[in-house]
């Protein structure tokens, strides 16, 4: 299984709604990933977990928060919304760096979102 | 910090070979990627090669390494239709940080 899966496809919501998007992956693989990626421009990177724990933060707003609740799961808690914040959010896994092999990522199919 | 450039548009006929030219300017980085991107779609790994090679041919994908020109480069071979998407340089920093190229959004015509 080389698959990377988010839901939703797709959501609206408003700016004071609370939202998650959902993403799971069971390659093995124990970093996962979410991107932001706005038309036409290459994905921005947002948060990095390592077994399961927060290793990078590009310095995301509050109202963007992930979680980690297992080696296969990941979400991304939205609340309180811009409509700035409409964009595609991509989720991907890897091997960590340094076990060996190229590293590469896997994305999901994104979850497109937009903000009213 | 890294920097990854490439052009924004590409224009092909069908059955051409399509040249995706990149340029990078850390050239610590083991791996080397061309990622692919559909509309509506994430990124999906076409290639990689590693920085001790100069070419790594996979079916009709060739990838050029010239490192001490720090330039990177995707050649199809018979582009079709469905090649049309956009094309995205990546290195990796060691960690876990993927540093993307703008992406080479690539058309061809039938």
């Amino acid at each position: 299984d080389t698959e990377v899966t988010q839901t939703p496809k797709h959501l609206v919501m408003g700016m004071t709604n609370k939202k998650s998007l959902k993403c799971e992956q069971h390659m093995g693989h124990r970093a996962m990933y979410w991107y932001k990626q706005k038309a036409k421009k290459p994905p921005e990177l947002m948060f990095v977990y390592s077994y399961e724990k927060l290793s990078i933060n590009e310095s995301v707003p509050s109202r963007f928060s992930p979680e980690c609740p297992n080696s296969s799961l990941l979400n991304l808690h939205l609340h309180a919304l811009q409509p700035e914040d409409s964009a595609l959010y991509l989720c991907a896994s890897s091997q960590v760096a340094g076990t060996g092999g190229p590293g590469e990522l896997f994305f999901g199919e994104g979850s497109r979102l937009t903000v009213l | 910090g890294e920097d990854v450039e490439q052009s924004l548009f590409l224009s092909v006929r069908e059955g051409d070979s399509s040249v995706i030219n990149c340029t990078y300017t850390d050239s610590s980085s083991t791996y080397l990627y061309w990622y692919k991107q559909e509309p509506g779609a994430g990124l999906q790994l076409l290639t990689y090669i590693f920085s001790n090679m100069d070419m790594k041919q996979d079916q009709r994908l060739t990838v050029l390494l010239n490192k001490k020109d720090k330039h990177l480069s995707l050649r199809i071979a018979d582009t079709q239709t469905g090649d049309s998407a956009i094309y995205f340089c990546a290195l990796r920093d060691g960690g876990f940080k993927t540093i993307f190229g703008a992406g080479t959004r690539l058309f061809v015509k039938a």
